[in-house]
């Protein structure tokens, strides 16, 4: 069974920095290009990034570029959300989510149940 | 990067039919097959629906249907059921490696 799993949400003040992770079993994640995916309170659901199937590129939404960094781990079954210089407009329930073909874009077939990211004073 | 443009809320009643749009641009709904929706209910993870479009994943009701003309693609959900009502998403690939969403239509069912 696919599963994803984050965890590491937590309160943060703005200007902080915090790491999410995404536990990944039941399929071959390097088969498979991972994403993240947000939605802040009352609002809809916004791409964050991208990390391709072969860890051969990432890709941000212009929101995050250059503060947010999405890497793997495969020792761990893991992926990462490295996040800096947070604010508020980071606030939100933070989703992964996998990609429904191995090696070209179509859906995402699975998703975690998020975890939430809370960044206030 | 602007967000896919959807209705905020669409409403029917049981055994009817409803469509949401989901207007992009010919940057991303207009120039790629790679149109997916999405169905969400409070505090669950989002549900693919339809992907590449039109095409059903295994275990979703054949009610739902989706297509694509142009810069718009649209979900039509026949036989309305009580089950139904929550929140759809659509989601088209944008190019160079970017994915964009619809802001999102409510669908409450009468």
């Amino acid at each position: 069974e696919v599963q994803l799993v984050e965890s590491g949400g937590v309160v943060v003040q703005p200007g902080g920095s915090l790491r999410l992770s995404c536990a990944l079993s039941g399929f071959t994640f390097n088969d498979y290009t991972l994403h993240w995916v947000r939605q802040a309170p009352g609002k809809g659901l916004e791409w964050v990034s991208l990390l391709r199937w072969d860890g051969s590129a990432t890709s941000y939404a212009d929101s995050v570029k250059g503060r947010f960094i999405t890497y793997r781990d495969n020792s761990r079954d893991s992926l990462y959300l490295q996040m800096h210089s947070l604010t508020v407009e980071d606030t939100a329930l933070y989703y992964c989510a996998k990609e429904m073909f191995g090696t070209k874009w179509s859906a995402f077939d699975h998703w975690g149940q998020g975890t939430l990211v809370s960044v206030s004073s | 990067q602007s967000a896919l443009t959807q209705p905020a809320s669409v409403s029917g009643s049981p055994g009817q039919s409803i469509t949401i749009s989901c207007t992009g641009t010919s940057s991303d709904v207009g120039s790629y097959e790679f149109v997916s929706w999405y169905q969400k209910h409070p505090g669950k993870a989002p549900k693919l629906i339809i992907y590449e479009a039109s095409k059903r994943p295994s275990g979703v009701s054949s009610r739902l249907s989706g297509s694509k003309s142009g810069n718009t693609a649209s979900l039509t959900i026949s036989g309305l059921q009580a089950e139904d009502e929550g929140d759809y998403y659509c989601c088209s690939y944008a190019g160079y490696s970017h994915v964009v969403f619809g802001g999102g239509t409510k669908l409450t069912v009468l």
